[in-house]
């Protein structure tokens, strides 16, 4: 089955600091998702991007869908940005809320 | 905000006592699902449901049945639980519209212990 993989497995960050968390697949991308996992176990979906390039203020998003990879941007990360970031994606052919996800970012900010 | 939410938020049960969590929607979705997510596996999908009384297994989807009588419940029933089946559980609904059609979005999670 499709393998979700994403680097680096831990980062740790001074507040200001800027970064870039990747996510590569094993088969092609369907409907590629980034989400943000809070300390407090909220899953919140921050793009929903199987191609292109998308912004929503600090954070950014490219899929290079013929490449197989995903790259979340975080520009002048805040402790509030602390968690851990999933990509997920879905099978081609199966339910689009079938989600693989990979392992997963542990990004700690500090002030 | 999806307009998810879940019952109980946290639980303790015993072991071979069922279980039932409630998956609550506000939005019509049509496309509800329940996770687990456990240390070392990550998050999988146990079921999901397409429409009122349609629903499939997912990856982990043995221990565990599912209802969906009305749109905006979605019921995960353990009819034993097991120690293994301590986790958190995460329900979801995808998105519809144009903006949002593709996106999932996830309840705030329940907190399930067997002992």
């Amino acid at each position: 089955g499709i393998q979700v993989e994403q680097s680096p497995p831990d980062l740790i960050l001074q507040e200001g600091a800027n970064s870039t968390l990747r996510c590569n697949f094993s088969d092609s991308v369907n409907n590629l998702q980034w989400f943000h996992q809070n300390p407090w176990g909220q899953l919140i979906n921050l793009f929903y991007i199987p191609s292109g390039t998308k912004q929503n203020g600090r954070l950014s998003a490219t899929t290079v869908a013929t490449e197989r990879y995903s790259l979340l941007y975080i520009s002048s990360s805040q402790t509030t940005d602390s968690g851990v970031y999933f990509c997920a994606d879905n099978l081609e052919g199966g339910s689009q809320g079938n989600l693989i996800f990979g392992k997963g970012t542990k990004l700690s900010v500090k002030p | 905000d999806a307009g998810i939410t879940q019952s109980p938020r946290h639980k303790v049960t015993e072991t071979g006592t069922p279980v039932t969590l409630r998956c609550h929607q506000t939005e019509n979705h049509r496309y509800m699902y329940w996770y687990r997510q456990d240390p070392g596996h990550g998050l999988r999908l146990i079921h999901y449901s397409y429409g009122v009384k349609d629903t499939d297994k997912g990856e982990v989807s043995d221990g565990y049945s599912v209802s969906r009588s009305k749109t905006e419940d979605f019921l995960l029933t353990l009819e034993s639980a097991t120690s293994s089946q301590t986790s958190v559980y995460f329900c979801a609904i995808k998105g519809s519209g144009v903006l949002s059609g593709n996106t999932i979005y996830f309840g705030e999670g329940s907190w399930l212990t067997v002992v």
